[in-house]
């Protein structure tokens, strides 16, 4: 069966400080992988998405970006962190074909930046 | 941008009461999708609904997709107090081999026993 495993699942860093949130999916191959950011109380926010190895589509400018270096690694990082950055980080894969579309999210890290 | 509206925001409901979330996209859909968020949790993966004018149900969970595909709307029988959570849409336009999501802006169901 798959998997999909995120961490850490809390983190607290000083604003300017780097980022490395790590997700990686098991049980597949070539799934489509995303981030997306929930702000406290609110909808979901997709950040980057990526379709294969080196491949990242980011969706919205800001602080960070995402690589993906492995089929089933995607990873999103920030070079100096901001306020505005703290969040509920979501990681997710899906399959393209296969009927049932749908995502499978990993359990997420609430980063609070200070 | 493609945008996704979900009503109400938050509804408050006695134990055995309905439910009825609504959700309306700026854009025609290929497919939409419903997720349930957990308080604490990660959204999980209801249903999906992919033809105009489609219904599916899941128990005490009926889903619609509108004839124009732009609108959705999930409806909780006799809510229960492990029905509580955020339930979100999510539509896919375009196809492609994205399958990216554009989530709606969710429904905060709290049921009161």
């Amino acid at each position: 069966s798959q998997t999909i495993h995120q961490w850490p699942a809390t983190l607290v860093q000083p604003v300017g400080s780097p980022l490395s949130l790590e997700c990686t999916v098991e049980g597949t191959s070539n799934p489509n992988l995303y981030w997306y950011r929930q702000a406290a109380g609110r909808g979901l926010q997709l950040l980057f998405y990526s379709v294969g190895i080196g491949q990242i589509s980011s969706e919205v400018p800001q602080n960070l970006s995402a690589s993906r270096p492995q089929d089933r690694q995607f990873i999103l990082s920030s070079k100096k962190l901001l306020l505005s950055d703290s969040g509920f980080y979501l990681c997710a894969w899906s399959r393209l074909r296969g009927g049932n579309y749908g995502y499978t999210f990993g359990s997420g890290t609430r980063l609070t930046v200070v | 941008g493609q945008q996704v509206m979900q009503i109400p925001q938050y509804q408050h409901v006695q134990e055995g009461e309905d439910f009825t979330t609504y959700c309306n996209s700026s854009t025609t859909l290929s497919n939409i999708q419903w997720y349930k968020q957990r308080p604490g949790g990660h959204p999980v993966f209801l249903i999906q609904l992919v033809k105009s004018g489609e219904v599916k149900k899941q128990k005490r969970l009926t889903f619609q997709f509108g004839e124009a595909k732009k609108n959705s709307s999930l409806h909780i029988t006799a809510t229960q107090t492990t029905d509580v959570g955020t339930y979100f849409c999510a539509g896919a336009s375009g196809g492609g081999a994205t399958n990216k999501l554009i989530f709606g802006t969710g429904t905060l169901l709290a049921v009161q026993p």
